[in-house]
């Protein structure tokens, strides 16, 4: 089955920086690669996702890459504010399955 | 996007007992509804696959039944855990997938959980 690794597993970053988690996967079947924020006691909400025809997209301060031949994305998150601090998850579909990574806590400081 | 809600948000209950989770998706329709499990600092774990009118897939591990899965609606699927135990205590969380989006097939819309408190 797929194999999703993400790191770091932690982030603290000064706000107004900017962050990056990093996700690898193993099936180069994965054809779509969202990313969900998990906030304490909640829900994971979906903040954007990727397909695999595509190598690049953005929402304002959200962004996420693609490499389809290293089988590797990221996500990445400009001008920080302290409300983006909460655990971002990875993940690669097959099939319509969700494989996730372990999760990365990103802390802003004010 | 899409609302997916889960009801209770939170359970407590007694060793033995029964406790039921809904999962509604509120303004789509839903063929397909997944359940996962989450420890707490730990990522999500699939449990089952519920589509709708027929018997859910459960994953390798995870007990039919003990997790039992009904998805009688394309906006309802409930998950019973019967005989609760304290090992049972988790937080419940379902999933959605919203088929009206053509290429977007793949996305999931996930509820706000479930935490469930075995004494």
């Amino acid at each position: 089955g797929e194999n999703v690794e993400q790191h770091p597993s932690t982030l603290s970053v000064q706000e107004g920086d900017s962050a990056v988690i990093k996700c690898t996967y193993s099936d180069s079947a994965s054809n779509y690669f969202p990313w969900y924020k998990q906030e304490l006691g909640k829900g994971p909400q979906l903040i954007i996702d990727i397909r695999s025809n595509v190598g690049e997209k953005k929402d304002q301060r959200i962004a996420v890459t693609l490499n389809k031949t290293a089988k590797h994305f990221s996500l990445h998150i400009t001008e920080t504010q302290p409300e983006d601090s909460a655990v971002y998850f990875c993940a690669a579909s097959i099939l319509a399955n969700l494989f996730f990574g372990t999760g990365t806590r990103l802390t802003v400081i004010p | 996007g899409a609302v997916v809600s889960q009801h209770p948000s939170w359970v407590i209950c007694k060793s033995g007992t029964s406790v039921k989770i809904e999962c509604r998706s509120l303004d789509f329709q839903a063929t397909t509804m997944f359940w996962y499990r989450q420890f707490p600092k730990q990522s999500l774990m699939l449990m089952a696959t519920s589509n709708e009118g027929s018997k859910a897939t459960y994953e390798q591990g995870v007990e039919k039944d003990k997790f039992l899965i009904n998805h009688a609606s394309l906006t309802l699927s409930t998950l019973t855990v019967t005989s609760a135990h304290p090992e049972d205590s988790s937080f419940y969380i379902c999933s959605a997938r919203d088929p009206s989006g053509g290429v977007t097939t793949d996305t999931q819309y996930f509820g706000p959980g479930t935490r469930l408190t075995v004494l």
